[in-house]
């Protein structure tokens, strides 16, 4: 069926690097695509989304980019901090934009400093 | 502020006990949402509200049971149910059909 999924489930970085988690949807009609950061034991909290016209979109310290073409998505975070560790997931609205989101399964992230 | 309180935040009961969860934001948001996350997997839609009536039932089974006094309360009542239950239940909500904004969670136990 079609999913939404990440290509990593961990990645572990140095403090001070740059981070980039990847992830594919299948859906190509989708045109909502948001990244959520999940510390354990609290909810998924927001980080940046992008709409489908868009290809690019920056918010402090990070960037999504979205490739149409391959159905790709990716978070980069800039200065990965020891803060920043946490479970990242990728998240697809389908339907009208942001009703009823599909998540990716995820990508731990680890900084080590 | 983007906040969105549940309450409580463990719960523990039995598969005869009949208890609720709440959720409440006060943002003006009108659409609200149920999921459920299982320990390292990744939130699963089960209900969306939007301007306080149901339009989404993610074929959950009948012994969850939501409900929307009002447009900035959300319940789940829960009954009979069973261990493979036990899971973090998350409300969230969005202004329209835009950014979802979650709270922390009730982590439910069923024995």
């Amino acid at each position: 069926g079609e999913s939404v999924g990440l290509h990593l489930p961990t990645l572990s970085v140095q403090e001070g690097d740059n981070s980039i988690i990847n992830c594919a949807y299948s859906n190509s009609a989708s045109d909502y695509f948001i990244w959520y950061k999940q510390e354990s034991g609290k909810g998924p909290q927001f980080i940046i989304d992008i709409r489908s016209n868009m290809d690019k979109r920056q918010g402090q310290r990070v960037t999504v980019l979205l490739n149409k073409t391959v159905k790709h998505l990716s978070l980069q975070i800039a200065a990965t901090q020891p803060g920043d560790s946490a479970v990242y997931f990728c998240a697809e609205g389908r339907g009208q934009a942001g009703t009823a989101l599909i998540f990716g399964k995820g990508t731990t992230l680890s900084v080590s400093s | 502020d983007t906040e969105v309180t549940q309450t409580p935040k463990h719960l523990v009961m039995g598969m005869t006990n009949k208890k609720s969860l709440k959720c409440e934001q006060h943002m003006g948001h009108r659409a609200m949402y149920w999921y459920k996350q299982k320990a390292k997997k990744p939130p699963e839609l089960m209900f969306v509200y939007s301007y306080e009536k149901l339009s989404i039932n993610e074929s959950v089974p009948s012994r969850f049971s939501p409900e929307c006094p009002n447009s900035s309360l959300l319940n789940l009542h829960l009954h009979a149910l069973q261990p493979e239950d036990s899971a973090l239940y998350l409300c969230a909500s969005a202004r329209d059909t835009d950014t979802q904004y979650f709270g922390p969670g009730t982590r439910l136990t069923v024995l």
